[in-house]
């Protein structure tokens, strides 16, 4: 059974320019959470989709948008990109009817803005 | 708004220590706390979860401990080995919050041969 996958692994974009990266939860969940994990930071929520819908989202501004297809995959879309978005972008998805246990996280999308 | 603290930010132990990890956090209306490993660059690993309701929970030679009233947490690592040199974030999730994690910065660990 696979866990969650994430793609790409790496990622090198310039200021400005658009990216797009994406998240195959794990087998049976429907809940893809996205998180940004700075330089010897923890991870800090971005958003959670449920349903196809964006149901919470954390403190980030609305460069940073999202979609859940019917199966349940995500895209995370960042435009404008700055310096600082530079960071590993982790996804976590639940279980189904099991919101508030433990999430599993994929390995993660290391970007780099230049 | 909810804070978590993990201090210290690093640390470096000789193999076969027995060590505490703390975790502190701001809000004791917690609906559960979990932590994790991260190796370097890579994702993170659940270790244990803790659920409100409960005080404590062991996995091989983890002990997680969790009081809500005072809003701590420790990882206790029984007989430490370089193989869990990672980095150990703890998160808090609140009734509610649809399983939304909020995490400290973590605390990286190095267990020297």
């Amino acid at each position: 059974d696979a866990g969650v996958t994430q793609s790409p692994t790496h990622l090198i974009k310039t200021r400005g320019q658009q990216v797009t990266l994406r998240c195959s939860p794990k087998s049976g969940h429907d809940t893809v959470s996205w998180y940004q994990q700075a330089l010897g930071q923890g991870p800090q929520f971005i958003f959670q989709y449920y349903e196809e819908e964006e149901r919470q989202r954390g403190n980030f501004p609305d460069r940073f948008s999202g979609h859940q297809f019917p199966n349940y995959s995500s895209e995370l879309n960042v435009n404008a990109l700055l310096l600082g978005d530079s960071a590993l972008y982790l996804c976590a998805s639940n279980p189904v009817g099991h919101h508030q246990e433990t999430q599993y996280f994929g390995p993660g999308t290391r970007l780099l803005v230049l | 708004k909810q804070e978590v603290t993990q201090i210290p930010a690093a640390l470096s132990v000789p193999e076969g220590e027995n060590l505490v990890l703390n975790c502190s956090f701001t809000d004791s209306a917690i609906y559960n706390l979990q932590w994790f490993r991260q190796d370097p660059g890579k994702g993170l690993t659940s270790l244990l979860l803790i659920q409100s309701s409960q005080r404590e929970q062991t996995s091989g030679r983890l002990n997680a401990s969790l009081d809500k009233s005072s809003g701590r947490s420790t990882l206790y690592i029984a007989a430490s080995q370089p193989g869990d040199s990672a980095t150990y974030l703890c998160a808090v999730s609140l009734p509610g919050a649809n399983s939304k994690l909020t995490f400290g910065k973590g605390i990286t660990l190095s267990v020297r041969p």
